[in-house]
């Protein structure tokens, strides 16, 4: 079993949607980033956090301690966020790296 | 803005042969990260620096893969001899705080061996 794991694989929308995509890890962790990675591989940090929400711009971060779960949230979606959403953790048994998620595949239609 | 730089953007080479990759962090960054990412899947580290020092290396495979950053800041990638199950993208990225603090990935190599 993954130590992260990721839901849905891949998601499909339209336009204008509420998206959610998940993320649970099965022991303590220090840290949780929510990353993003467009066609071509480029990879862009979105988000870090450790407890609790962050928001920015359209995008919202949730993170459960207790649960080992966290959200990510895109509001009134658009094409342009088509992209890779990848979750990783850091600190796993004080380890000084981060262990990613498979990553979710959003498409947003027109 | 800053940015990691990394060449080349995409490599195709036969399987036996040399191939190296390179990577330029952003200016001050003292941690620097080389990871393999299969197609569907998340990176995977390869190695982590810590200035010239590796610091993790427990996933590279050392008899075919090599890396360094001789001076502390530039850093090479190399396999030899390349095999059809290296095919993969080759991201680089580096932290000023190390460790599971951010960490900005420079835009990759995609290496196909055929």
């Amino acid at each position: 079993k993954n130590e992260v794991e990721q839901s849905p694989q891949n998601l499909t929308a339209q336009e204008g949607e509420f998206i959610t995509i998940n993320c649970s890890y099965s022991v303590g962790i220090s840290a949780l980033h929510w990353l993003q990675q467009h066609p071509g591989g480029g990879i862009v940090s979105l988000f870090m956090l450790s407890s609790g929400k962050k928001k920015h711009g359209r995008l919202i971060a949730t993170i459960n301690i207790q649960e080992k779960h966290s959200s990510l949230h895109i509001t009134a979606s658009h094409p342009r966020d088509s992209a890779v959403y990848i979750c990783a953790v850091g600190g796993i048994q004080g380890a000084q790296k981060l262990v990613f998620g498979q990553g979710t595949r959003l498409t947003i239609n027109p | 803005e800053a940015e990691v730089a990394q060449s080349p953007r995409y490599k195709i080479t036969e399987k036996s042969q040399a191939v190296a990759f390179w990577c330029d962090p952003i200016s001050g960054h003292a941690t620097l990260y080389w990871y393999r990412q299969i197609l569907g899947q998340g990176p995977e580290l390869l190695v982590q620096f810590q200035d010239e020092s590796v610091v993790d290396d427990s996933q590279l495979p050392k008899d075919r893969f090599s890396a360094e950053r001789l001076k502390g800041v530039d850093s090479t990638l190399k396999i030899q001899p390349a095999e059809l199950g290296d095919s993969a993208m080759y991201l680089c990225a580096s932290s000023l705080f190390g460790g599971y603090n951010e960490q900005f990935f420079g835009p990759g190599t995609r290496l196909t061996v055929l």
